[in-house]
């Protein structure tokens, strides 16, 4: 499968500091997208990263991918609040796009 | 707000019931979806639909009836469900007309869905 393993399950840090959220998938990509979801919302795409690039910016957002390893990452820094939510990775194999279960990040005032 | 809507946002039905979910977007977008998200799995795709032609349907059992009368409308009709149907199903939308494999895919906020 295609599909994107997000880890840990689970993540819960101070505001200020810096999340890291780890993604890893089986087969070959095209690319690689991160997505938020504030709880029982929908998804909102935050990023993609091309299989030819290997780090992306995005305001306090930064993400990694590795295709020789078959995984990506996703550094928030300075947390605030706001950012508790979940965080999913999509991965593209050229049909379509297969998420993962996902990291719940909390971030405490 | 992302430019899909879904129609109810939440979606109270017995097993007998036949109900309808609604999907508009308002992005002009050539692809519609349709996922299953259920409480620590991984979000299930069901259909896409590609220039209103179906394009894939995951095994998804017949009690759940995909329509898409046109690029900026999608529904879910639903009729005899079961307990562990229950969950938040999500539309989304994107620009591509083909499969829309390689695009951001833009979500609307969903309907949460409780079958007794």
């Amino acid at each position: 499968s295609q599909q994107g393993e997000e880890d840990p399950q689970a993540l819960s840090i101070q505001e200020g500091e810096n999340a890291t959220m780890n993604c890893s998938y089986k087969t070959s990509i095209n690319n690689l997208q991160w997505y938020r979801q504030n709880s029982g919302r929908g998804l909102v795409h935050l990023i993609l990263i091309r299989s030819n690039e290997r780090e992306k910016h995005s305001g306090r957002l930064r993400v990694t991918l590795d295709t020789s390893k078959k995984s990506s990452s996703l550094l928030i820094t300075a947390s605030r609040a706001a950012d508790t939510a979940s965080y999913f990775c999509a991965t593209d194999g050229g049909r379509d796009m297969r998420f993962g279960a996902g990291t719940r990040l909390t971030v405490k005032p | 707000e992302t430019g899909v809507t879904q129609t109810p946002r939440h979606l109270v039905m017995g097993m007998t019931n036949k109900k309808s979910l609604k999907c508009e977007q308002h992005l002009g977008h050539n692809a519609m979806y349709w996922y299953k998200q259920s409480a620590k799995k991984p979000l299930e795709l069901m259909f896409v639909y590609s220039l209103e032609e179906r394009v894939e349907n995951n095994s998804v059992p017949s009690r759940f009836s995909p329509e898409c009368p046109n690029s900026s409308h999608l529904f879910l009709h639903l009729h005899t469900l079961q307990p562990e149907d229950s969950a938040l199903y999500l539309c989304a939308s994107s620009q591509g007309g083909g499969t829309g494999g390689s695009d951001t895919q833009y979500f609307g906020p969903g309907t949460r869905l409780t079958v007794l």
